[in-house]
C-alpha cells in the first residue's frame, strides 16, 4: 500500500524567511503533485512533477522530486502571509492501470507579519 | 471552461437519509475521481471512474456507498442512510489520460449529518 507522509504537519513561521516542507512516499510512482487549500474551499494545483530531478519554480514556491529516494520537496523563500494555507503532496498510485492519487496528511502552515 | 462543478456546495441530511453529490467534469475530460476529506485530514481516493464504468472502487466503503458516471449527465455519489460518520467533504476530480496532465478539482460538497 502506498503511504505518503509530509512533514511538518503544522508550521508557523515568520515573513521573510525561508522554509522546506518535505514528502516521503513509500513506493515508486511516476508522477507527485503539490496542491494548496484555503480553509473551505478545493485544492488548487500548484505543481506536477514527472521526473527524477525535476525542479519546478512558480514565484516563492519551489518543487523538488527525487524519485530514488522516493523524496519531494517545497520550499518556500522569503514568506509573505498570503502564502499561509494548507499544503499538500499527493503521488499517483498507477496500479495496474487503474489511477487516483494518494495524498499526504498536509502541511499547515501559518506566516506571520 | 467552467471547470470541474459540484453540487450541492453544503448539504445536511438526518441519520438514515440518502445523499445524492453531483460532479460534471472539465469538458474534454473522462475520467472523475471522488475523494473524501475529513477535519484536519487529507484526501482519501474512494472511487475512479471513467463513462459509464467504475474502474477502481478499491477506496469505497462496502455498504450504503456508490458511484454512477453514465453515459449522459454527471456522476453521481450516493451515500444511503446516512450515518454521522459520514460528515466530510466530498471532492470530485477530473483529468484526460489519468491524470498525465493533472488533476482539476471542483469545490467540493460539504455534507453534514445532524
Amino acid at each position: 500500500e502506498l503511504k505518503v507522509e509530509q512533514n511538518p504537519l503544522f508550521l508557523s513561521m515568520q515573513e521573510g524567511k525561508n522554509y522546506t516542507i518535505y514528502c516521503n512516499y513509500s513506493t515508486t510512482s511516476d508522477r507527485l503533485y503539490w496542491y494548496r487549500q484555503d480553509p473551505g474551499k478545493s485544492l488548487e494545483s500548484l505543481f506536477v512533477l514527472l521526473s527524477n530531478g525535476a525542479v519546478k519554480q512558480e514565484g516563492r514556491l519551489m518543487a523538488s522530486l527525487d524519485t530514488k529516494a522516493r523524496l519531494s520537496t517545497l520550499h518556500i523563500t522569503a514568506a509573505v502571509h498570503d502564502l499561509s494555507a494548507t499544503y499538500f503532496c499527493a503521488v499517483d498510485m498507477n496500479r495496474g492501470g487503474a489511477d487516483g492519487l494518494t495524498f499526504g496528511k498536509g502541511t499547515h502552515l501559518i506566516i506571520q507579519p | 471552461n467552467a471547470g470541474v462543478m459540484q453540487n450541492p456546495r453544503h448539504l445536511v441530511r438526518r441519520r438514515g437519509q440518502e445523499a445524492r453529490l453531483r460532479c460534471s467534469p472539465m469538458k474534454g475530460h473522462s475520467h472523475v475521481y471522488w475523494y473524501r476529506q475529513l477535519p484536519e485530514e487529507g484526501l482519501k481516493f474512494m472511487v475512479y471512474l471513467q463513462k459509464e464504468n467504475i474502474i477502481d472502487e478499491s477506496g469505497m466503503p462496502k455498504e450504503r456507498f456508490s458511484a454512477e458516471f453514465p453515459k449522459e449527465g454527471p456522476s453521481i455519489l450516493r451515500i444511503q442512510q446516512v450515518v454521522r460518520g459520514d460528515s466530510a467533504a466530498y471532492f470530485c476530480a477530473s483529468s484526460r489520460d489519468r491524470g498525465h496532465y493533472g488533476y482539476t478539482f471542483g469545490s467540493g460538497t460539504r455534507l453534514t449529518v445532524v
